[in-house]
């Protein structure tokens, strides 16, 4: 079974800050079609997860421009390019290479 | 606007079944695969099971194989999940999503396990 680690576990960061989470899988997510299924959602409190980035790298309609992704093979990461205060909450990774998994999530906090 | 909307949860005693629904609207439901994936108290997202969009593939972890069945209604434009054998460790919110990418989801339901 594919497990993705996701790190830091919990990221302090102060308004305007720029910061990444990662996300490590124990076997290379490029499907046999060439395509890599690692995508990334937020889940604010309270609320279910919404989509941020499909397919690695692509930004899901309606999501702000400071998301992005990049990796590939088995390293990923998320970047937020200047924290806003909606941004604040729990980050999953998700694989659907290999049946689906989660990532154990990384909470992002005001500092 | 897409809405997945879910019933049927509650509180059980472990070991008898439960059966939860997910309705489905503003998109063509018999085009896409669907999901259900489980929070337990406080805990991150696990995915419990998913169906094909004709409802003839079904995928499921080994945590729930053998106990759990997803089956889907396109013409009602409903997902559902067969809950059998239930432990404590099923308590959790269940959401329904839809794949490949997990773009939606519902707003979820309370499953509690205890007797």
């Amino acid at each position: 079974d594919v497990v993705l680690t996701q790190t830091p576990p919990t990221l302090s960061a102060t308004i305007g800050q720029s910061v990444s989470i990662s996300c490590r899988s124990s076997q290379s997510l490029l499907h046999s079609n060439g395509n890599t299924y690692l995508h990334w959602l937020l889940q604010r409190p309270g609320q279910s997860p919404q989509l941020l980035i499909y397919s690695v790298s692509r930004l899901e309609s309606g999501v702000p421009n400071r998301f992005s992704g990049s990796g590939s093979g088995t390293d990923f990461t998320l970047k937020i390019s200047g924290v806003e205060a909606e941004d604040l909450g729990v980050y999953y990774c998700v694989q659907g290479t290999h049946a689906w998994t989660f990532g154990g999530g990384t909470k992002l906090e005001l500092k | 606007e897409v809405q997945l909307v879910e019933s049927g949860g509650g509180l059980v005693q472990p070991g008898r079944s439960l059966k939860l629904s997910c309705a489905a609207s503003g998109f063509t439901f018999s085009n896409y695969y669907m999901a259900w994936v489980r929070q337990a108290p406080k805990k991150g997202l696990e995915w419990v099971a998913t169906i094909s969009t004709s409802g003839s593939r079904t995928y499921y972890p080994d945590s729930v194989k053998g106990r759990f069945t997803i089956s889907r209604d396109n013409a009602k434009s409903s997902l559902y999940l067969q809950m059998n054998s239930l432990k404590s460790e099923d308590t959790a919110t269940y959401y329904c999503a839809r794949h490949v990418s997990f773009d939606y989801w519902g707003q979820g339901v309370m499953v509690t396990v205890s007797s």
